[in-house]
């Protein structure tokens, strides 16, 4: 079946600029996950979505990042006044429960701040 | 909050020989270990999993063992081949209640042919 989606696969944009970054989980999986990962780096949690619940933005890293989660489903994350610093590969994964449940990722996308 | 940490960094090994990567976790409350291979301009995908009621599980070539004594759990690749070489992940779950998982920094694997 298909698996987790991310478009676009890359992003260059100008300091300052806003970007929109999207995520289409597996069908039917109720929790999503938003992930960073720098270069070289490992990967750090940013936010994450459990059905209709609150989401968890404990790992936001400043108020400039924000995402939605529409219809339980597609997800968007948006930075605004994008700095160079947020350059990274941004992974988007899923999970059937969100309960100790296998997270499934995406082939994440890379952003480029100039 | 759960703190994972990875060794070696790198690791690299003849085809054939066995590579074992090794990982610590601090909360004593973590009950779920996956561990995740990355290949270049990929995501990471899931290769093994174990959870705390075990203490080994294997499939085929690769096997995870789990001290939560020592909170410590390791992955072992046995007849190591070239497609192996990729960067691996061990994670935890980041506390109690939480979902998101905290990643071990990585191990660079390269098999040489």
């Amino acid at each position: 079946g298909a698996g987790v989606s991310q478009s676009p696969s890359n992003k260059v944009t100008e300091k300052g600029k806003d970007v929109e970054l999207r995520c289409d989980p597996i069908s039917g999986h109720t929790a999503l996950y938003w992930y960073r990962q720098s270069l070289g780096q490992g990967l750090e949690f940013l936010i994450y979505f459990q059905g209709n619940s609150a989401p968890d933005k404990s790992g936001l890293p400043s108020d400039r990042f924000s995402a939605e989660r529409t219809g339980g489903s597609v997800s968007t994350l948006t930075i605004q006044r994008t700095q160079q610093e947020d350059s990274a590969v941004y992974l988007c994964a899923s999970s059937g429960t969100g309960g100790v449940d296998t997270q499934y990722f995406g082939p994440g996308t890379r952003l480029t701040v100039l | 909050g759960e703190n994972v940490e990875q060794h070696p960094s790198t690791l690299s090994v003849q085809e054939g020989d066995s590579a074992v990567i090794k990982c610590t976790y601090s909360d004593s409350a973590s009950n779920y270990f996956p561990w995740y291979k990355q290949e270049l301009g990929k995501g990471p995908q899931l290769i093994i999993d174990i959870r705390s009621n075990v203490g080994e599980k294997k499939d085929q070539r690769i096997a995870v063992t789990l001290n939560k004594t020592a909170k410590h759990f390791s992955l072992h690749i046995t007849e190591t081949q070239p497609e192996d070489s990729a960067v691996y992940f061990c994670a935890a779950p980041q506390g109690t209640g939480r979902r998101a998982l905290t990643f071990g920094s990585g191990t660079r694997l390269q098999v040489q042919p």
